[in-house]
């Protein structure tokens, strides 16, 4: 029974490349949260997705970061034009459907370093 | 909007002592408090969910206490060990929020 998966684990990218980081949640859960935690600080939300639906994109940059859950597959957060500013560890939670109150599950996270 | 605050920002004790850590939180409308571990250079793993109608919890060395009327938890670890190092988040969430706002956590180091 496989946790949440993200990957990849490390992702360097140069400024104003792209940046793509996956995210396949526990098996039966159908809720995923994407969490950013810059260094010496503590993790934020970014967003909250349900198969094919963002439900709460209120702590997401307003420019360059979108994500997605689609129907099949893992979820994605892209993050256009990085720059230097992007540098941290992004974390992938889910939970069972209508379930939030059992808690979340994460992800080892995703370390993306601009250079 | 939920603010999490957790006391000390670092612990350091000698082995086989016990600890309390603290945490707080402004809006004590919250259904659960989860506390989490994580290792440098690592993700979060998940210790003990309080849900609200509960006191406390236990997993074999920890005990979590939630106390929603004045909006704190602690997190008590006993007869510490060197493998308990690393750093102790807590989060809760916000009143009518679909996301769980953390503290910025407890840096605890276990001298042998």
């Amino acid at each position: 029974n496989a946790g949440v998966m993200q990957n990849p684990r490390h992702l360097v990218r140069r400024r104003g490349q792209e940046a793509r980081l996956r995210c396949s949640p526990m098996k039966g859960h159908s809720h995923v949260y994407w969490y950013r935690q810059l260094p010496e600080e503590g993790l934020k939300f970014m967003v909250y997705l349900q198969k094919e639906n963002i439900i709460d994109e209120s702590g997401m940059p307003k420019e360059r970061f979108s994500a997605e859950f689609p129907k099949e597959g893992p979820s994605i957060l892209r993050i256009q034009q990085v720059v230097r500013g992007d540098s941290a560890a992004y974390f992938c939670a889910s939970s069972p459907p209508g379930r939030i109150s059992y808690g979340y599950t994460f992800g080892s996270g995703t370390r993306l370093t601009v250079v | 909007k939920q603010e999490v605050t957790q006391i000390p920002a670092a612990l350091s004790v000698p082995e086989g002592e016990n600890l309390v850590l603290n945490c707080s939180f402004t809006d004590s409308a919250i259904y659960n408090l989860q506390w989490f571990r994580q290792d440098p250079g690592k993700g979060l793993t998940s210790l003990l969910l309080i849900q609200s109608s509960q006191r406390e919890q236990t997993s074999g060395r920890l005990n979590a206490s939630l106390d929603k009327s004045s909006g704190r938890s602690t997190l008590y670890i006993a007869a510490s060990q060197p493998g308990d190092s690393a750093t102790y988040l807590c989060a809760a969430p916000g009143a009518g929020a679909n996301n769980l706002f953390f503290g910025t956590g407890t840096r605890l180091t276990v001298i042998p």
